[in-house]
């Protein structure tokens, strides 16, 4: 199947500092990278989906100026958590559709701010 | 009310068992159903991929999809402890890719 590559897999931040996670398609194209947060024992919340070559579609709720998402390139998505704060401690998580169409995710990052 | 319904367990079962997983929805529109498996602080991982109604089966794994009743099944056969792990089941309406997750059963199977 296809790999996600993610990384870093663990950060720890003081608060209001900025944090910088990448998704990376090792062995295909990604037109479209979805962004994912999941706190403790809940489900996975789709925060924004990332468009190469335009800007990313936030869900609602989502503050756009806090999660910045860019996607300059077929291969590679970042997402950039702007002065976080404790409450944006969680496990985020990328993801990427395939060639046949199913849903690959990264390995997913902790954050944990301080 | 959710519009995916999953019972968040713990569900422990011994090694060998028939383990049945399950979820709930509301939305008629739904037609991709898939399982993911997710061990702690890993991401999802791929297990089964269903349209419509009918069943899937892969290895020890199958899937049942029943539309009439809004509800989606996965059968582990022959647990191994190495299925402890988060099953979570995921759907949409079309292949666009914005899945609706349940919030995943935790599974321990006991040597």
């Amino acid at each position: 199947g296809a790999v996600v590559s993610q990384h870093p897999s663990r950060v720890i931040c003081k608060s209001g500092t900025s944090v910088k996670i990448e998704c990376r398609s090792l062995d295909f194209q990604a037109t479209t990278m979805f962004w994912y947060r999941q706190f403790p024992k809940q489900s996975l919340m789709l925060m924004a989906t990332s468009n190469e070559g335009s800007k990313a579609t936030y869900e609602q709720g989502v503050e756009k100026d806090k999660f910045l998402i860019n996607h300059a390139s077929l291969t590679l998505s970042t997402l950039t958590v702007t002065s976080a704060h404790p409450e944006d401690s969680s496990f985020y998580i990328c993801s990427a559709p395939g060639t046949n169409e199913k849903l690959f995710f990264g390995s997913g990052t902790q954050l944990s701010v301080l | 009310q959710k519009e995916v319904e999953q019972d968040p367990g713990p569900l422990s079962v011994p090694e060998g068992a028939i383990v049945s997983l399950n979820c709930t929805y509301s939305n008629s529109a739904f037609q991709y159903f898939m399982w993911y498996r997710q061990y702690s602080r890993k991401g999802p991982e791929l297990l089964m991929y269903t349209y419509s109604s009918g069943n899937k089966e892969d290895g020890r794994f199958t899937a049942q999809v029943d539309k009439s009743s809004k509800y989606i099944s996965l059968f582990i056969r022959d647990s191994q402890p190495s299925d402890s792990a988060t099953y979570l089941c995921a759907m949409n309406e079309d292949s666009s890719y914005k899945l609706i997750f349940g919030s995943g059963t935790r599974l321990l199977v006991r040597p």
